[in-house]
């Protein structure tokens, strides 16, 4: 089966940096994405890890290690909207040779002045 | 706008009736698939079709049925709906079911309401 952690709730303050952490075990893994979701909204992408290393794109990093079956998002500059849920997910193989993305609950990040 | 349209947007039915929500994927993508969101759960993944055949499945019950037609477009239907069936339910598409590196765009919803 799958298993993905993140915590479930994190604040901070406006202007500081966050990091978000990802754990998983899984069978099958063909790379780790990051969502944001607002609440009652779609998730919409931040980014992709297939190799190990950092990705970085403007505010936000994400890092993986396969070995450690651990990743983490980095959000920097942090202004107000972004307080949202942030999505770890999975992408793992599943049967008639598809990959599906699997996600985690989710971490619910709140900004504040 | 992610390009993947979702109908209805809001849905209330009663308990033990059965509806149908569709979803639209975006231009040229021919990987649907569907999730339920539901307040105290993440994700869960429902069925993935690829170009009209389903391709995977998740945590779908056996209730809940989906079909992708040949233009692409798919739907979800849930009958004998329960209370607990109240959820967000989301579509998603993607390029291939199978690739290395492509992220899956999300419609922005239907929220079902089950009284």
């Amino acid at each position: 089966g799958q298993n993905i952690d993140q915590p479930t709730e994190m604040t901070a303050t406006e202007g500081a940096i966050v990091q978000i952490n990802c754990t998983y075990q899984t069978s099958g893994f063909n790379g780790l994405f990051w969502y944001q979701q607002h609440a009652g909204e779609a998730p919409t992408f931040l980014s992709y890890n297939v190799l190990d290393g950092l990705e970085e794109k403007g505010r936000f990093s994400s890092f993986l290690s396969r070995s450690k079956g651990y990743s983490y998002l980095l959000l920097k500059e942090l202004q107000m909207k972004d307080s949202a849920s942030y999505l770890c997910a999975v992408r793992v193989a599943g049967s008639g040779g598809s990959y599906i993305p699997t996600f985690g609950r989710g971490t619910s990040l709140i900004v504040h002045p | 706008d992610s390009g993947v349209t979702q109908t209805p947007k809001h849905l209330i039915t009663a308990t033990g009736q059965r509806v149908t929500l569709r979803c639209s994927p975006r231009s040229g993508d021919l990987s649907v698939y569907w999730y339920q969101q539901s307040l105290d759960q993440g994700l869960q993944f429902l069925i993935q079709y690829y170009n009209g055949e389903e391709r995977a499945k998740g945590n779908i019950l056996e209730r809940f049925s989906a079909q992708q037609f040949p233009d692409l477009h798919s739907e979800l239907n849930l009958s004998s709906l329960e209370l607990g069936d109240s959820a967000l339910y989301f579509c998603a598409s993607s390029v291939v079911g199978r690739d290395l590196n492509t992220e899956a765009f999300f419609g922005q919803g239907t929220r079902l309401t089950v009284v």
